[in-house]
């Protein structure tokens, strides 16, 4: 039973389109996250959730909206995909703090846009 | 210069070599966190350190507070240990305290075993 799901794995799509991908957590954690992985491997935070609520927000462009229903779920949208929109985004979750408690990484959604 | 830097880069060992990453920081943390990303692409987290050392099989890793420094061991290194390593930092900040995952990661490091 995987702790940190996303869907889908691979999305190819063309410029200009409006796509979603999707989180899920059943590790009863209260903060998840979002990070991208661009070209060069290099990871960046987008966005933070904790109790459905934003909590970090890195200089991510306004065409990416995470949306968190519930807080087993942070689902991401993005509209008007561009190029550089291409790479890898992984979900995240872990508890809001205290020591012991470490991040659980899904595996990966591969964006390509052409 | 990034906060958080990682060398080497690139590390090529033979089997049964011991390895050492090594990880500094120039932000304020609650935590440092060691990953290990395989060429399938998942990540997998090996440790959370907010201070000493700890270890885990064949995996150590040990944290110094006051140099900003971390660094992670591999002893009797195995093929299977090939993959990248990413050292990435918890960051206190004003707005994020101290949430566990507003990570800030350093670059990886290519480790491959040879057999």
């Amino acid at each position: 039973d995987t702790a940190v799901s996303q869907t889908p794995k691979y999305l190819v799509t063309q410029m200009g389109n409006d796509k979603s991908i999707k989180c899920e957590q059943n590790l009863g954690h209260d903060t998840m996250y979002w990070y991208k992985q661009d070209s060069k491997k290099f990871l960046k935070i987008m966005f933070s959730y904790n109790n459905k609520e934003l909590i970090i927000n890195e200089t991510v462009p306004n065409r990416f909206s995470p949306k968190s229903p519930d807080k087993a779920h942070l689902n991401l949208h993005i509209n008007s995909l561009e190029l550089g929109d291409s790479a890898v985004y992984f979900c995240a979750s872990s508890s809001w703090t205290g020591v012991g408690n470490t991040i659980y990484f899904g595996e990966g959604s591969w964006l390509t846009v052409v | 210069k990034n906060e958080v830097e990682q060398s080497p880069q690139n590390l090529t060992a033979q089997e049964g070599e011991f390895i050492t990453i090594n990880c500094s920081y120039s932000v304020g943390i609650s935590a440092l966190h060691w990953l290990q990303q395989h060429p399938g692409g998942g990540i997998v987290s090996l440790f959370m350190l907010s201070s000493g050392k700890k270890k885990h099989g064949r995996l150590i890793a040990t944290i110094n507070i006051q140099e900003k420094h971390s660094s992670l061991h591999i002893t009797a290194s195995h093929p299977r240990d090939s993959a990248v390593y990413i050292c990435a930092a918890a960051a206190l900040t004003m707005n994020y305290g101290g949430s566990q995952g507003n990570l800030i990661f350093g670059k990886g490091t290519k480790l491959s075993v040879k057999p």
